[in-house]
């Protein structure tokens, strides 16, 4: 049982050029997140996907577009990318019902130069 | 609108001392609480959370987490740190049908010998 993977780890991009970013969980979860973390602010919510099929913006989704794949994977794509988005992003997982605390892969740390 | 603050950006204890990490918010009726650590490099893992009940909450790792309403806090100690708790601490905050966590900023953990 992996849980959240991502994929890639580590990734250099220079200004302009476009990326995804991979996630998948194997727990059969409903709910998918995408977040940055940049020092000093925390987790920041990019796009979020209640259940397959469906996509909602977060609180900083600029420049960000995400797709819920099917019920497995979610990922983030940056068409343009721009050095304010350099940053550590997570992928988390959280199952349906009451149960509401999140699952997180190890993070993909991006720079863009 | 719904808010997590955890007043202390970073906090210095030595080896085998105790540990308070203070989590507050801001929501009118009881939210679900959580405590993540987020050890170097890696991604973020539940410590505990706190739903209903018992306002003691027993966590992973020796944890433990106390749910005041009358102070709207939910801090969270342990007895007697080890090195390997050095990491960065989170609260967060379901508040409601949001189906979103509130993040607060963390606390930075640094332990001593």
């Amino acid at each position: 049982n992996a849980g959240v993977t991502q994929t890639p780890k580590f990734q250099v991009l220079k200004t302009g050029q476009s990326m995804t970013l991979q996630c998948a969980q194997d727990m059969n979860h409903n709910s998918m997140y995408w977040y940055r973390q940049d020092p000093g602010m925390g987790l920041r919510l990019i796009y979020y996907s209640a259940s397959e099929g469906t996509t909602d913006k977060g609180e900083v989704p600029n420049g960000y577009n995400v797709s819920r794949l099917n019920k497995r994977e979610f990922s983030l794509r940056l068409e343009s990318a721009a050095p304010s988005q350099t940053s550590v992003y997570f992928c988390a997982s959280r199952q349906r019902g009451e149960v509401y605390e999140q699952y997180f892969g190890p993070g993909t740390r991006l720079t863009v130069t | 609108a719904q808010s997590v603050t955890q007043p202390d950006i970073h906090i210095t204890v030595s080896e085998g001392a105790s540990l308070e990490l203070r989590c507050n918010y801001s929501y009118g009726a009881t939210p679900y609480l959580f405590w993540y650590v987020q050890s170097p490099g890696q991604g973020l893992q539940l410590l505990l959370k706190y739903f209903s009940g018992d306002t003691l909450v027993q966590g992973i790792k020796g944890f433990e987490a106390e749910f005041k309403r009358s102070q709207s806090s939910f801090n969270l100690r342990k007895p007697s740190v080890h090195w390997s708790d050095a990491a960065e601490y989170f609260c967060a905050v379901k508040a409601g049908n949001n189906r979103k966590l509130i993040w607060g900023l963390g606390t930075s953990l640094a332990v001593n010998p």
